[in-house]
């Protein structure tokens, strides 16, 4: 079964970097991910497909300041130059035939 | 830039029913696949529904399969989710997502509808 892992919390400190892990079921460790963002009060934000080898697709006006790699079956997300408005709850989403997965989200605190 | 926009969410009771419209422009409909997903209060995103380009292509997760029904018109440019027998864990904020070429990932997302299922 197809399960996503993620902590579910996060934080640091304006202007440093974070970095996100989100963990993939035993047996789905080639598997692609993608990352969104949800802003309070807002809609969900796709930020990138990320791939096993850490290639990576960002969405429309996805700043440089976020970046995804990988290592075996764990899945990263790195934002840098930390801003107020990246303090957010940030999901991994992956897919198999007929099903899309959601990991619980990490909320990350702006400090 | 894709644009989607829900609509016809509310108040229902239990065993009630809704439906919900997404409208969608500023990108050929008719060539993505579709879906709903949803988040309850407090707790994470939940993957609801995906419909394909043809529209016969129907997937739904476990909790709602058999009481949701997902639907397109390709002529109106709409996304449609049905919920009949709504219970009162279906109560959500429901965002309608256009998915990416490949039909693997959520690319765009609207702004979300709130359903309430209470008495």
């Amino acid at each position: 079964q197809l399960v996503l892992t993620q902590s579910p919390s996060a934080s640091a400190s304006l202007g440093a970097s974070v970095k996100l892990t989100c963990t993939l079921s035993s047996g789905h460790s080639s598997y692609a991910i993608a990352w969104h963002q949800l802003q309070p009060q807002k809609g969900p934000r796709y930020l990138m497909r990320l791939n096993n080898d850490g290639s990576h697709y960002k969405g429309d006006g996805i700043p440089d300041r976020f970046s995804g790699s990988s290592s075996g079956a764990e899945r990263y997300l790195t934002i840098s130059s930390l801003q107020s408005e990246d303090e957010a709850e940030y999901y991994c989403q992956a897919w198999a035939t007929g099903t899309r997965v959601f990991g619980g989200g990490t909320k990350l605190t702006v400090l | 830039e894709v644009q989607l926009l829900e609509s016809g969410g509310g108040l229902a009771q239990p065993g009630g029913s809704l439906r919900l419209s997404c409208a969608a422009s500023r990108f050929t409909f008719s060539s993505y696949a579709m879906s709903w997903v949803r988040q309850a209060p407090g707790k994470g995103l939940e993957w609801v529904s995906t419909l394909g380009v043809s529209g016969v292509d129907t997937y739904y997760a476990d909790s709602v399969r058999g009481r949701f029904t997902i639907s397109r018109d390709n002529s109106k440019n709409t996304l449609y989710l049905q919920l009949n027998s709504l219970r009162a864990e279906d109560t959500a904020v429901y965002y309608c997502s256009k998915d990416d070429s490949t039909g693997s990932h959520f690319e765009y997302w609207g702004q979300g509808t709130l359903v309430t299922v209470s008495s």
